[in-house]
Order: structure tokens, then sequence, then C-alpha cells
């Protein structure tokens, strides 16, 4: 079955710390991945995607994310994070060459930033 | 770029009431539209997808129901809730080919009493 494992519940960073959330995913095939960004009583946002190419993708808001197929992984990662990056964030995953995409998401991570 | 409107923002409701909560999509036309719920630490959960007027795919038994009366207009309804429906409703539309993403709308707090 398709599953997304975002392992940490919570993370606490430090203002300026850099930052890294994992992502876990089982899948038939390599899918297209997906990170979403939700602020409190907020729609999500998207941060990123990997759809082929360099397995390193930039996102916005400073974020970039590794596509690791031999870990079945796609990783967050931020150099330094702000206040204003406090949010749940989730990692999606979905099918390839369809139009409609079912995503299967993780629970999520919810950040803290710390001054 | 398209564009999802929700309302209610936020709705409290008694159960045995019914429920009809609207998503409106700009900006594009003939998208495929979602409903998920989201609730506390559980993610987000498709319930029901629609690739077209009148098309609808349910996701998962429950006793909710949706409909796509317009190419733009996706509703979410019940006809009696149960304190069980709680929680973030959001609505989302994609169009185009498989490498488009799907776009958020703000979503709906329903909280069943």
């Amino acid at each position: 079955a398709q599953s997304v494992t975002q392992p940490d519940i919570h993370i606490t960073v430090s203002e300026g710390a850099s930052l890294e959330l994992r992502c876990n995913y089982s899948y038939g095939a390599t899918p297209y991945l997906f990170w979403y960004v939700q602020s409190p009583g907020q729609g999500l946002q998207l941060l990123l995607k990997y759809f082929s190419g360099d397995t390193l993708v930039q996102g916005i808001k400073g974020f970039e994310a590794e596509f690791k197929r031999s870990q079945s992984s796609f990783n967050l990662r931020k150099p330094s994070v702000h206040w204003s990056d406090a949010a749940e964030y989730f990692c999606a995953v979905g099918p390839r060459n369809t139009g409609f995409q079912k995503l299967v998401f993780g629970t999520g991570t919810r950040l803290l930033v710390s001054p | 770029s398209q564009t999802i409107h929700q309302w209610p923002a936020t709705l409290v409701q008694p159960v045995g009431s019914p429920l009809s909560l609207e998503c409106t999509v700009e900006g594009t036309s003939n998208p495929n539209l979602y409903w998920y719920r989201q609730a506390a630490g559980r993610g987000l959960q498709l319930l029901f997808y629609s690739v077209g007027i009148g098309q609808i795919s349910s996701e998962v038994p429950q006793n909710l129901s949706a409909s796509r009366p317009q190419d733009r207009q996706f509703i979410l309804s019940s006809k009696k809730l149960l304190l069980s429906d709680s929680g973030f409703y959001l609505c989302a539309g994609k169009t185009g080919g498989s490498t488009d993403t799907q776009y958020f709308g703000p979503g709906t707090r329903l909280t069943v009493l």
C-alpha cells in the first residue's frame, strides 16, 4: 500500500539554525513528490515538488529537498530558519502520468522556532 | 493562476443537522477538484474527487456526499452530521497534465456539538 512517513511529529529549532524534516515513502513506482506548508488555521501552500531530473529541488522561502531513490526519501531542508517558518509541514506523494492526482499525505511535522 | 475559495471559514453545527460547504475555483476551467478532511495529528484524508461536472468519486464511505453542479463549484454535504465529522475541510483543485500540482483553499473549520 502507498504510504508516507514523517517520523518527527514535532521539531524545535533555534532561529538561524539549519533544519531538516524527514520524509520516507512506500510506493509501487517512483512517484511525484511534494512538500506543503500549513500555517495555523490556513490551507496548504506548495513549497516545492519533484517530478524528474535533478534530485535536488529548490522551492519557495529558501527551502530545498533532495530525492534519494535508494532510500525512498524526500527530506526537506533549510540552511537558516526564520521565526516565520514555524508551521506544519506535510510531505505527499502522487502517481505519475495521470491527469487525476491522488495524493497520499504524511501526518505532518510541526516546526517550532525558538528565539 | 488558479485561486480556491471556500466558505464558510468556520461553522458550528449540532449533531443531526445538515451540512453544506462550498468550494469555488477562479482562474481556470475544467479543473480536477478534491475534498480533504484534516483531523488533528492525522494528516489529510481524501474524501471525494471530481474530474468533471456531475462526476464524483468517493474515497471513504461515510455520511458525507459531494456534488459538482458547475465546472468550478464543488459542494460537500451531509444530511445528518455526526460528532466524528468535526474537522478541518480543505478543497483543492488541479488543472492540466500530470505534472501540475494541487492548490488548496483556506479551509473550513467544522465543529459538531
